[in-house]
């Protein structure tokens, strides 16, 4: 069974510091990998994707940054956290040819 | 751009009734997807569903693709239904793209 892992589960940050959220994906190769974002109170956004190791693709600018290592893992970053960053961090996986996301448990960040 | 408008915003039921939740869209469609929100933002799955109609327990899905709406169905509501509910819509050609409504918000009195 496939198993996905998100980490930090939370974390309190100042502005101005970096940052970096990480997620693990066991059990499934090759698969497309998502970062969604969601205010409090707001809509998920899809941040980046990505459908191979190297490979990034932006969606929603936020002044983060998306980078994809190895096949089972995908991080999100930024040297410097902004107050509007704030909020949940989602991450997803989809096997290849379809939409059906499954989604780990959250990383919530806080920025003061 | 892309669009999903998800009705209502939020819905109050007395335990036992029936709720209809719709997701309606604007763009062409190739995923649809329901979720349930936990109060802590984690999310559970409901349906993919991306045409036709499915069932599980109390709930039935059904996506219209030439209507452009999705729809959630939940009979018999018990409190613990209350939270709120997620459609998400992949638009682009292979679904890498996944756009999410607003949520509807339900609340389930005893």
């Amino acid at each position: 069974a496939q198993t996905i892992h998100q980490w930090p589960v939370a974390e309190i940050k100042a502005v101005g510091s970096p940052l970096s959220l990480g997620c693990t994906i066991k059990g499934k190769s090759s698969p497309n990998l998502y970062w969604y974002w969601q205010a409090t109170g707001g809509t998920l956004q899809q941040l980046f994707y990505s459908i191979t190791v190297g490979q990034v693709e932006s969606v929603v600018q936020l002044n983060l940054s998306a980078s994809r290592p190895k096949d089972d893992q995908f991080i999100l970053s930024t040297e410097k956290l902004l107050l509007s960053h704030s909020g949940f961090y989602l991450c997803a996986w989809s096997s290849r040819g379809t939409g059906q996301l499954y989604f780990g448990e959250g990383s919530k960040l806080t920025v003061l | 751009g892309q669009q999903v408008q998800q009705s209502p915003a939020s819905l109050v039921l007395q335990e036992g009734e029936n709720a209809e939740l719709q997701c309606n869209f604007s763009t062409s469609l190739n995923s649809m997807q329901w979720f349930y929100q936990r109060p802590g933002g984690s999310l559970v799955s409901l349906f993919y569903n991306p045409s036709g109609t499915k069932h599980s327990g109390r709930l039935t899905s059904t996506t219209v693709i030439k209507e452009r709406r999705s729809s959630l169905h939940i009979s018999s509501s018990q409190t613990t239904d209350s939270g709120t509910y997620l459609c998400a819509l992949g638009y682009d050609t292979n679904a890498y793209k996944v756009i999410f409504g607003k949520g509807t918000h339900l609340h389930v009195l005893p």
